[in-house]
């Protein structure tokens, strides 16, 4: 199973919002409405961020958004924040208890 | 308050074997499956299969299945393992235990607690 596609990275200005896409090949992305996306900062355990597409686990701020169009699923992160700048990974389950990681995004808050 | 305390760093050589843990605080330790993810050296994450404590049946990442890994449970002791038969230095990375999230009675297939990471160095 491949890594989903994500841009190796993405910036923005503080208060800018920024979108991070994720991208798979039928099969993950497009079949299955568990898309999940991790903060990850160096050092440290990933957080997870969102589930199922959209959800936002509790403590999670609501600058942080996920939606899903066909075989893409998007981050979006609305007014940015310092504290923001981090990794970002896409999972997306694919079948038979299997999970695929994107491999990832670097976003920098200029 | 959840928490998963995985074992400190280890320095291994190749062929060597190696077991590290992850253990599971407070929240019933049956009730939550428990992935590992790996992380190489400058590299994303990858998972590579996840462990029901219940039962302990494993499911594997297809791309980890051809690798000498075992995933394991001690219940009892609230730890899950990940071990190694014979290490290569290609083993070197981070590694990440962490549980999945069930909400209604589904998985979710994500990761809501995760261990603060378990240091691996394989030399040649």
């Amino acid at each position: 199973q491949s890594a989903l596609t994500q841009p190796p990275s993405a910036s923005g200005s503080p208060g800018q919002s920024v979108t991070i896409s994720c991208s798979g090949p039928s099969g993950d992305v497009g079949d299955y409405k568990y898309v999940s996306w991790y903060q990850h900062n160096p050092g440290k355990a990933p957080q997870l961020i969102i589930y199922d597409v959209t959800e936002r686990p509790s403590g999670v701020p609501d600058r942080f958004s996920g939606s899903k169009s066909g075989n893409t699923a998007s981050l979006t992160v609305s007014g940015l924040r310092a504290e923001d700048e981090a990794d970002y990974y896409c999972t997306s389950y694919a079948g038979s208890d299997n999970l695929v990681f994107g491999g990832g995004t670097k976003l920098t808050v200029l | 308050e959840v928490q998963l305390v995985q074992s400190g760093a280890e320095l291994k050589k190749a062929g060597e074997s190696l077991k590290i843990s992850c253990q599971g605080l407070g929240y019933s330790f049956t009730t939550k499956w428990i992935a590992w993810v790996r992380q190489m050296p400058g590299k994303g994450l990858e998972y590579m299969g996840v462990i029901n404590p219940v039962d302990s049946n494993t499911y594997f990442n297809p791309s980890f299945r051809g690798q000498v890994i075992t995933i394991s449970v001690d219940r009892p002791m609230r730890t899950a393992y990940l071990q190694w038969n014979s290490l290569k230095a290609s083993d070197t990375a981070m590694y990440y235990c962490a549980t999945v999230l069930v909400v209604s009675g589904h998985s979710t297939h994500s990761f809501n607690y995760w261990g603060q990471g378990t240091l691996v160095t394989v030399s040649s």
